[in-house]
């Protein structure tokens, strides 16, 4: 069974500090990692990954794809009150899946003042 | 950009009332899917549908059944509402893999 596993499930830090969020997938066939945020309303997308270690940037949000190892990495420096969300990755497989996503449970962040 | 409305935010039924989703997207994506979202589960796919009048099973089907008569348009419904299926749904559309979310409703059923 196909399976994406983040971590930590949430944090805790005070702005200005650096995070890093950990998304692992077991699947059965791969063909992308997406990375959404979510406040309190719609997930919003944040980035698609299909080759591995290359780093996607998006002001200080960035993300790389280990498929050898099969994991991802969200990093955000210098968090800010506004970054406090749930983060979501998923899976694509790709083929017949008709854009069916797997997701993993989320990381809550919380960025203190 | 891609619109994708719900047609409420917040919803109060009653146990065994009937319950009725609408979802409705704006760019012609063939690709229409209901989550529910509950804590520390993430997202879980209830049902997805490819194409008018196709569905398909998602993670957690049970109690609930869809509906996709126009390729703008996809039903969620609870045949009969019970306590457990109390939770935020969320609705997405997609022509391959990057998904567009509506802003949710939270179900609450007493």
């Amino acid at each position: 069974e196909d399976k994406v596993v983040q971590s930590p499930l949430s944090l805790v830090v005070h702005e200005g500090d650096t995070v890093t969020l950990n998304c692992s997938y077991e699947v059965t066939n791969f063909r992308s990692l997406l990375w959404y945020k979510q406040e309190k309303k719609a997930p919003t997308f944040l980035f698609m990954l299909t080759s591995s270690g290359i780093e996607k940037k998006s002001g200080r949000l960035s993300s790389i794809l280990d498929k050898k190892e099969l994991f991802s990495i969200l990093n955000i420096t210098a968090t800010q009150t506004g970054d406090s969300a749930v983060y979501l990755c998923a899976f694509y497989a790709g083929g017949t899946s008709y854009g069916k996503l797997t997701f993993g449970q989320g990381t809550i962040l919380t960025v203190h003042p | 950009d891609v619109k994708v409305t719900q047609s409420s935010r917040y919803l109060v039924k009653r146990t065994g009332e009937k319950v009725f989703l609408e979802c409705v997207q704006d760019m012609d994506h063939e690709n229409m899917f209901w989550y529910r979202q509950d804590p520390g589960l993430g997202l879980r796919l209830i049902y997805f549908s490819y194409d008018v009048k196709m569905k398909e099973k998602g993670d957690i089907p049970e109690g609930y059944s869809v509906s996709r008569e126009k390729k703008e348009r996809f039903s969620l419904i609870l045949e009969s509402a019970s306590t457990n299926q109390t939770s935020m749904y969320l609705c997405a559309s997609s022509f391959t893999s990057k998904q567009f979310f509506g802003p949710g409703t939270r179900l609450t059923v007493l």
